[in-house]
């Protein structure tokens, strides 16, 4: 059973301060690793994609992949308001993604 | 910026009948997949479609589902008899290769009466 693991939060954090969201995968054929942001009621919206081992950055947002740990992680920097949200891993071990449960995020004014 | 466009936004019908829900993927995209989310639950893929034909489907895409790409622009998922338990938030999301994100579109809402 491939599984993507994720702690449910809900992660307060307050505006301004780093938020890290972590994630565990269980096949370790996974190749390509994505996060996702949901906002309540609304579709995932693809915020960061990585395929190699350490960190990619772009912008506030840092993904960092260790496979063999097989470990994802996703770190935000200056937290907005608006980041508030469900964060949702997925990796891809063939053609589909999988996804984990998602963390709710909320960023504290 | 490109968009994966699903049409209705809500459908609400009684159990038993059959529903279609729509897709226009972006245009330049080859991959298309169904999933489904199910209220406070996870996004669950349902159906991948390559080529005009499935390549891989879930458990959940039992012999009452069935998806169609018509007229090379469309693509829909059809649910033959529906059931309580297949309501549920329906996304469609495309990707032009097997290496990129998926796009996904804002989704269907399917209440089964």
């Amino acid at each position: 059973q491939k599984e993507v693991e994720q702690n449910s939060g809900p992660l307060s954090v307050p505006e301004g301060a780093i938020a890290s969201l972590n994630c565990t995968y269980s096949d370790r054929v996974s190749q390509s690793f994505f996060w996702y942001r949901q906002y309540s009621g609304k579709s995932p919206e693809l915020i960061m994609s990585i395929y190699s081992n350490g960190d990619k950055e772009d912008g506030r947002f840092t993904a960092q992949l260790n496979k063999a740990s097989q470990y994802v992680s996703l770190l935000i920097r200056d937290s907005q308001p608006s980041d508030s949200a469900t964060y949702l891993c997925a990796v891809k071990p063939d053609d589909k993604i999988i996804f984990g449960k998602g963390t709710r995020l909320h960023i504290l004014p | 910026e490109p968009e994966v466009t699903q049409t209705p936004s809500h459908q609400v019908t009684q159990m038993g009948q059959e529903v279609i829900l729509r897709c226009v993927p972006i245009s330049n995209h080859l991959y298309f997949y169904w999933y489904r989310q199910i209220l406070g639950q996870k996004v669950e893929f349902l159906v991948s479609f390559y080529n005009n034909e499935i390549s891989e489907k879930s458990e959940i895409f039992d012999d009452q589902f069935s998806v169609e790409r018509p007229d090379g622009s469309n693509f829909t998922l059809k649910i033959r008899s529906t059931k309580l338990e297949d309501s549920a938030m329906y996304f469609c999301a495309s990707r032009r290769d097997r290496e990129g994100g998926y796009t996904f579109g804002s989704g269907t809402r399917l209440t089964v009466v």
